[in-house]
């Protein structure tokens, strides 16, 4: 069964609006852990954003915010006021286990992010 | 701050060739992971090291082989290469709370 759904293939975006990219996720581990990666055209894997199964708070970087709703498994990110640059695509990831476990994370599909002029 | 570092960032070889990627993964970090992608698929699980013994294997065929040596770097082996592994290979080490990732390697079998 697939731990991280994406369901969101491709999103068209006008530049300066905010964005949402969806991410629902399926664990029986209380403890877990969930991220965002970026990857432009380039091919790199860049770091965005995580959020802590236990973390009260949802987790902010920049324009990033992650909306965390714990009971319906959802893990959203949201980015602010898109820029042309923010085109690229958009992974939500997890990983099972607290930090002190050194596991491994598991990605969605992925949701292409292209954000028009 | 020293990132993960892999190399070579672009290799082309033949079929039934063999292939050696490379990763140095942030200095004093004992854990590797390694991922394959395949053209537009999500970043797939291989196999990852913690202090130099192999601690988590997914879906590595039985002709790739990985090690990690004493000073955390790491390598997969690659042998009998077929079409089908044409793909980014990365690998990634744990920085404060993400996975901190590499540029990655491009293979392309020809």
């Amino acid at each position: 069964a697939q731990k991280i759904t994406q369901t969101q293939p491709g999103m068209f975006v006008q530049e300066k609006e905010a964005v949402t990219l969806d991410c629902t996720y399926d664990t029986s581990d209380p403890s877990y852990g969930l991220f965002w990666y970026k990857q432009p055209s380039s091919g790199e894997m860049i770091f965005l954003i995580y959020q802590g199964s236990y973390d009260q708070q949802n987790a902010t970087e920049g324009r990033y915010s992650l909306n965390f709703q714990k009971a319906r498994k959802s893990a959203n990110l949201v980015i602010s006021a898109s820029q042309l640059g923010d085109s690229a695509m958009y992974f939500c990831a997890m990983r099972e286990g607290g930090r002190d476990r050194d596991d491994k994370i598991i990605f969605g599909k992925g949701t292409r992010l292209h954000i028009l002029p | 701050a020293a990132g993960v570092i892999q190399s070579p960032r672009h290799l082309i070889k033949e079929k039934r060739e063999t292939a050696t990627l490379k990763c140095y993964p942030i200095p004093r970090h004992d854990t590797v992971y390694w991922y394959q992608q395949g053209p537009g698929q999500d970043p797939q699980f291989l196999i990852s090291f913690y202090e130099k013994m192999q601690s988590d294997k997914g879906s590595i065929p039985d002709r790739f082989s990985a090690q990690q040596f004493s000073d955390y770097h790491s390598e997969l082996n690659m042998s009998s290469l077929e079409l089908g592994d044409s793909a980014l290979y990365f690998c990634a080490s744990i920085g404060n709370y993400g996975y901190t990732f590499g540029s990655g390697t491009r293979l392309t079998v020809v």
